[in-house]
């Protein structure tokens, strides 16, 4: 069974171009998260989707970002115009809509985004 | 809200040596707490959960972690290292309400293991 992928695996943009981030989930997963880490900080939580629908968006940083999740399947995240504060490697994981017997997110091996 | 505290960035030991990277936590609600590892070019990957019951929870790769309620603590240990163990790892804690729906992480302990 194939794990969470995402894509591009590197991104080298130029500040104020847009970039945008896929991540397709294990199948059958319900969850979806985005996931940021900051050059020498911790991992932080940006939003999960419970199918299309975003379920906490709370960790967004401002509105250059983008969250979409159509069809419930694959999800993509899209920064416009992006920053150089923004480069970070971006995680997703994915879960099983389990209730609250939840309990094991599965990572992608993130995206690293470099903004120059 | 909560918060996790690696107290280790980095943690060099030699091969065979036993290890402890250490993790603290702080929440107002009960938690869920896990360990994450990340090998070099590969994604996170789940060591070891604490959800309930035996506060001493074993994992993959030989790694087990205890849980210490009064001391909000959950430190990782493996006896015996070897060198396919240098990695980062994260301690992560999330609200048992929300299930790993929402992981808070700490900062991560780089383990580097010498020869």
């Amino acid at each position: 069974e194939a794990g969470v992928t995402q894509f591009p695996s590197h991104s080298v943009i130029e500040k104020g171009q847009t970039v945008t981030l896929r991540c397709d989930p294990i199948s059958g997963h319900d969850n979806l998260y985005w996931y940021r880490r900051v050059m020498g900080k911790e991992i932080k939580f940006l939003l999960h989707f419970v199918k299309e629908s975003k379920q906490d968006e709370s960790g967004m940083p401002n509105n250059r970002f983008l969250a979409e999740r159509t069809g419930g399947t694959y999800s993509t995240l899209k920064v416009q115009p992006a920053e150089l504060e923004d480069s970070g490697v971006y995680f997703c994981a994915s879960s099983q809509l389990m209730g609250l017997g939840n309990t094991e997110a599965f990572f992608g091996q993130g995206t690293r985004l470099t903004v120059v | 809200a909560q918060s996790v505290t690696q107290l280790d960035s980095q943690v060099p030991v030699f091969e065979e040596a036993p290890v402890e990277l250490r993790c603290n936590y702080s929440s107002s609600v009960s938690v869920y707490l896990f360990w994450y590892v990340q090998y070099p070019n590969q994604g996170l990957q789940l060591l070891l959960k604490y959800l309930s019951g035996s506060t001493l929870v074993k994992g993959i790769n030989g790694f087990e972690a205890e849980f210490n309620k009064s001391q909000t603590s959950f430190h990782l240990r493996k006896p015996s290292v070897h060198i396919s163990d240098t990695a980062e790892y994260f301690c992560a804690v999330s609200p048992i309400i929300q299930g790993a729906q929402k992981l808070v992480f700490g900062q991560g302990t780089r383990l580097t293991i010498n020869p």
